[in-house]
């Protein structure tokens, strides 16, 4: 019973450098995030999905590219990464998108140094 | 925009006593959802208990309720009979019930109380 899995856990990135996050699922959600963890702060979020193909921008997108071609698949890209990108990077997924519970993945802790 | 502030960077409780975890939210919207996470440190967030705005009737999970006041936009967790797993950050959260068709409601987190659970 997997849940959301995300890959990897830990990871040092060097300015200017690209990574993608990867997520998966196996609970055949449509809804998918990424949200971005800063320390002393609550959960900002990155993009979000609602189904295979459909992808839209949440609070905090610059910086940061997302697709969804697949149901159980959501990677979040990194491109030319910055300090400010140092954060814990969550996936999560949702049966619905309104004020249904969200299901997370344990994070990825990044720094770019 | 909608914000959530909880005002308690940290709290402590003894094991077995109760705690209460204040949490505040400024909303125009009438149809919305009220949740509060756990983050213990294997950092993976947990839902703990979640609230319809539409409900009147505060949400209970065992040991875990909320006291609901919708016209001070209150929203506080009280933990009874507290353990030693109870302890971890706790973040409210807020989620908007209206959404246009195939798109999703953003939840807007607080930043979260850290919650020390002493012998």
């Amino acid at each position: 019973n997997a849940g959301v899995t995300q890959t990897p856990k830990f990871r040092i990135l060097k300015i200017g450098q690209s990574m993608t996050l990867q997520c998966t699922q196996d609970m055949n959600h449509n809804y998918m995030y990424w949200y971005r963890q800063d320390p002393g702060m609550g959960l900002k979020l990155i993009y979000y999905s609602v189904g295979a193909g459909i992808t839209d921008k949440g609070e905090v997108p610059n910086g940061y590219n997302v697709s969804r071609s697949t149901t159980e698949d959501f990677p979040l890209r990194l491109e030319l990464a910055a300090p400010s990108q140092t954060s814990v990077y969550f996936c999560a997924t949702s049966y619905g998108g309104f004020g249904e519970k969200l299901f997370f993945g344990s994070g990825t802790q990044l720094s770019v140094l | 925009a909608q914000t959530v502030t909880q005002s308690q960077p940290e709290m402590s409780v003894q094991e077995a006593e109760t705690v209460t975890l204040s949490c505040t939210y400024d909303t125009s919207e009438s149809d919305y959802y009220l949740f509060w996470y756990k983050q213990p440190p294997s950092r993976q967030m947990i839902l703990v208990i979640r609230q319809e705005a539409y409900k009147q009737q505060n949400a209970t999970e065992n040991r875990f309720s909320v006291n609901f006041q919708k016209a001070a936009k209150s929203f506080s967790l009280k933990i009874s009979d507290s353990q030693l797993g109870d302890a971890a950050m706790y973040f409210c959260a807020y989620r908007s019930g209206l959404r246009p068709a195939g798109t999703a409601s953003k939840l807007t987190f607080g930043t979260g109380t850290r919650l020390q659970v002493t012998l």
